[in-house]
């Protein structure tokens, strides 16, 4: 099953408002990372957070890690019609081999 | 970062057909992995692949169903066997640096089934 529950599973913003997604996971995790996926296509890194960060900032994101209630969101300001895409959440697990598990994923839309 | 060529881009295929899916790696890379993602779902791991060792496959995918090849440090290649409807999907190859820090990944493969 997935990792990674991500909440809404779609979200449509204007252009220039503030998109913020959600990411519940289960188990206790070594890192967690952001990626896009424009069209189906392949994902690209957006940002690492490890577990002993609570907050990590990269441009206009802002992630934000709190491992007590095991959930992450990662907040774009500003945000541009180039941000539309898919967003995934992925979970590296602590401990042994480490394999990076992907989230259910947030659709956004952002209109110009 | 690696720079991942993964080829073909898409393709259609009939039923009971197979695909082999090609993934290059521009260096040098311990760890492969292959991901399946259905329409409108989110990527499922389906092997990893070490240079030189039989693939460790995921729960629900099978080395006969879906057979990989790593026979270097910088290629690997996925087949899809005996193919039905239910697997088109894009897959896309992936590899990570080491630790479970970033992945990169090729820009997948989609794959239609008639």
């Amino acid at each position: 099953s997935q990792q990674g529950e991500e909440d809404p599973q779609a979200l449509s913003i204007q252009e220039g408002e503030n998109a913020t997604m959600n990411c519940s996971y289960k188990t206790s995790i070594n890192n967690l990372q952001w990626y896009r996926q424009n069209s189906g296509r392949g994902l690209v890194h957006l940002i690492l957070i490890r577990s002993n960060e609570r907050e990590k900032h990269s441009g206009r994101l802002r992630v934000t890690l709190d491992t007590s209630k095991k959930s992450s969101s990662l907040l774009i300001t500003a945000s541009r019609a180039a941000d539309t895409a898919s967003y995934f959440c992925a979970t590296v697990v602590s401990g042994g081999y480490q394999k990076v598990t992907f989230g259910t994923g947030t659709k956004l839309q952002v209109i110009p | 970062s690696a720079v991942i060529s993964q080829k073909p881009s898409r393709d259609i295929c009939q039923r009971g057909t197979s695909l082999t899916i090609q993934c290059q790696v521009d260096s040098q890379v311990t760890m492969m992995f292959w991901y399946r993602q259905q329409p409108g779902q989110s990527l499922t791991l389906i092997a990893t692949a070490n240079q030189g060792s039989e693939a460790t496959y995921e729960s629900g995918f099978v080395i006969d169903k879906f057979p990989i090849s790593r026979p270097n440090l910088t290629f690997s290649t996925l087949t899809v066997s005996n193919m039905s409807p239910e697997d088109s999907s894009i897959y896309l190859c992936s590899v990570d640096e080491g630790s479970g820090t970033e992945a990169f990944f090729g820009q997948g493969t989609r794959l239609t089934v008639v």
